[in-house]
């Protein structure tokens, strides 16, 4: 298993362009979640999903933000019509979910950074 | 509303000593934390616990202190490696489900 894989790892957009993001958990894990880092800020939570089911969303993730996950397995995070303000780097962790204590151990991607000009 | 405080944006600290990373919290629902430790460029990896029912907890040269009653708790790292210059994130949670809540970081520096 090598861990959470995201790509692109580095996306440069023109305002107004959409986005696309992919996250590949950990095979085993069934809770798939997506942050966003600013500079000098701590992850911000957007969204995450249990199995295909997406359990809760951030009031940060506004309408033109959308998350999937398909069957379960990858996820994709979409951005419409891009804002100077959506850059930022952007995180996908996965856990196991089980709803134990060390379920809540997030292992995070590398992260895709997003610079939108 | 930051339900997570990490005071000090900035730590330097030499070889050898102790480093002691400060975080308070404001929600009392919170009953599991965790510290995450980042280095560039990489997502953060998960460093240590610690559940509300314990006051302290150990793994090797890092050690997590949990004071409830002042909402405060405490990551030391002793002795202190300079391949432990990162950022260090706090993140409470509650009842085992919810997303993690991250403080905005303390960056430590190990001057050798």
């Amino acid at each position: 298993d090598t861990g959470v894989s995201q790509n692109p790892r580095h996306k440069i957009t023109k305002r107004g362009q959409n986005v696309t993001f992919r996250c590949d958990p950990i095979s085993e894990h069934n809770r798939l979640y997506w942050y966003r880092q600013t500079l000098g800020q701590g992850p911000e939570f957007l969204t995450y999903f249990q199995n295909e089911a997406q359990l809760e969303k951030s009031r940060l993730l506004s309408d033109r933000f959308s998350a999937e996950r398909p069957k379960g397995s990858f996820s994709t995070l979409e951005i419409q019509r891009t804002e100077q303000g959506d850059s930022a780097m952007y995180l996908c962790a996965s856990s196991l979910g089980t709803g134990t204590y060390r379920a809540n151990v997030l292992t995070f991607g590398a992260g895709s950074r997003l610079t939108v000009l | 509303d930051q339900q997570v405080k990490q005071n000090s944006p900035s730590l330097s600290v030499q070889e050898g000593r102790i480093s002691i990373l400060n975080c308070d919290y404001t929600n009392s629902m919170f009953d599991y934390f965790l510290w995450y430790k980042k280095y560039p460029a990489e997502g953060p990896t998960f460093l240590i616990s610690i559940s509300s029912i314990k006051d302290k907890n150990e793994d090797g040269r890092f050690t997590v202190f949990l004071n409830k009653s002042a909402k405060h708790l405490s990551l030391h790292i002793v002795p202190s490696q300079p391949g432990d210059s990162a950022v260090y994130f706090c993140a409470p949670s509650y009842s085992g489900n919810t997303p993690l809540v991250f403080g905005k970081g303390t960056r430590l520096s190990v001057i050798a």
